[in-house]
């Protein structure tokens, strides 16, 4: 079973809209951490936001939140009022491991969702 | 803001051919990875690095390939003899795990194996 699902390959927002890209995790540790990354047509793996298993508050960082659902076990991220350079695959990734403390954190990546903003 | 830096950012070699990918890793971390991104797939862990020796790794990561930390500040991947399905992205990554959670990406080496 896929431990990272995105069901959307590709989505399509309106600039100055709202978007949000799904996605759901599968896992038994009951503490884990949820990422997203944004990666540019230039490649590199951008961090936006991070939410722990045990965070009570939905993240948020500036246009980005996270929309963590625990019990449907999904975190979709929310970016709100889109700009053309948001334009780029965003990849939605899970750490396991922290409940002993022997896990050695590494992530695990979803097939991305590519976003695109039109003027 | 600390940052990874990765070198090369492309190297094309010849199949069969040793290829060496450099990491230089912030400098408080302790955690280190490589990841390969195949074009257009998602990004795949390869394996990790902490306290001077292999944590985990992926099946992906067989005996082609090795890491070592040769001189306390870079982090390298070698590629024994490399095979066309190697051409990937490589990236490094590192975390320090103290409450922090980010996993800091190098901005990758484009491998082409021709």
């Amino acid at each position: 079973a896929q431990k990272i699902t995105q069901t959307q390959p590709g989505m399509f927002v309106q600039e100055k809209e709202a978007v949000t890209l799904d996605c759901t995790y599968d896992t038994s540790d009951q503490s884990y951490g949820l990422f997203w990354y944004k990666q540019p047509s230039s490649g590199e793996m951008i961090f936006l936001i991070y939410q722990g298993s045990y965070d009570e508050q939905n993240a948020t960082e500036g246009r980005y939140s996270l929309n963590f659902q625990k019990a449907r076990k999904s975190a979709n991220l929310v970016i709100s009022a889109s700009q053309l350079g948001d334009s780029a695959m965003y990849f939605c990734a899970m750490r396991e491991g922290e409940d002993s403390g022997a896990g050695s954190y590494q992530l695990t990546f979803g097939k991305g969702t590519k976003l695109s903003v039109i003027p | 803001e600390p940052e990874v830096t990765q070198t090369p950012s492309h190297q094309v070699t010849q199949m069969g051919q040793e290829v060496i990918l450099r990491c230089v890793p912030i400098s408080n971390h302790l955690y280190f990875y490589w990841y390969r991104q195949i074009l257009g797939q998602k990004v795949e862990f390869l394996v990790s690095f902490y306290n001077n020796e292999i944590s985990e790794k992926s099946e992906i990561f067989d005996d082609q390939f090795s890491v070592e930390r040769p001189d306390g500040s870079n982090f390298t991947l070698k590629i024994r003899s490399t095979k066309l399905e190697d051409s990937a992205m490589y990236f490094c990554a590192t975390t320090w795990i103290d409450g922090v959670y980010e996993q800091y990406f190098g901005p990758g080496t484009r491998l082409t194996v021709t």
